[in-house]
């Protein structure tokens, strides 16, 4: 089946720290990922979607500058969490679309990371 | 814009039983796909069902089965015989279809659920 590769799955870093986070498709081309948040025991919210060759989307809300985006392959998406400070730790999550399928098709979600701002 | 409410924060089945977990949406379109999702502690996500909106067949998968009131908006999972490793955290979630899907999934609140032995 498909596979979502997430890297680093833990992350515990300093305060003004830039955190960067890959998220690969192995098997199949994404022309499209998504980047969530959650916090303990609540829903994953979308922070933004990633389209390849192009900027991201973010949602209302999410900084744009603090969440870096770079989709530059059809492989690979990562967020870069810019000067990170204890409020941005949390589990974050990318999932990816197959363009080879029919649109329709679900997400693929990677296994997530848990960043770890002291 | 489309909502998906899931109003049971948490709920406890015995093994074996059977258990439902219910799920509400709200959307103005006519074709879209429903999804069930869990995750257990290990923070996985997993599809564990899938309902096309113009299927009025209920979607099954083994021990899992969705009950589909589409005209009520509701889209609960009927999960039986239910083994300890169900224990986990579940998300109902919406998809658009069509030319402007943009694969962008709406999650509801999620329900934890608890399988004793």
């Amino acid at each position: 089946g498909a596979v979502v590769s997430q890297h680093p799955s833990r992350v515990i870093c300093k305060s003004g720290t830039s955190v960067k986070i890959e998220c690969r498709s192995l098997d199949f081309q994404a022309t499209t990922m998504f980047w969530y948040r959650q916090f303990p025991k609540q829903s994953l919210m979308l922070m933004a979607t990633s389209n390849e060759g192009s900027k991201a989307t973010y949602e209302q809300g999410v900084e744009k500058d603090k969440f870096l985006i770079n989709h530059a392959s059809l492989t690979l998406s990562t967020l870069t969490v810019t000067s990170a400070h204890p409020e941005d730790s949390s589990f974050y999550i990318c999932s990816a679309k197959n363009a080879d399928s029919l649109r329709n098709q679900p997400q693929h979600f990677g296994d997530g990371t848990r960043l770890s701002i002291l | 814009a489309q909502t998906v409410t899931q109003s049971q924060p948490e709920m406890s089945v015995q093994e074996a039983e059977t258990v439902t977990l219910s799920c509400t949406y709200d959307t103005s379109e006519s074709n879209y796909y429903l999804f069930w999702y869990k995750q257990p502690p290990s923070r996985q996500m997993i599809l564990v069902i899938r309902q096309e909106a113009y299927k009025q067949q209920n979607a099954t998968e083994n021990r899992f089965s969705v009950n589909f009131q589409k005209a009520a908006k509701s889209f609960s999972l009927k999960i039986s015989d239910s083994q300890l490793g169900d224990t986990a955290m579940y998300f109902c979630a919406f998809m658009k279809h069509g030319s402007g899907n943009t694969g962008k999934l709406i999650f509801g609140q999620g329900t934890t659920l608890q399988v004793k032995p």
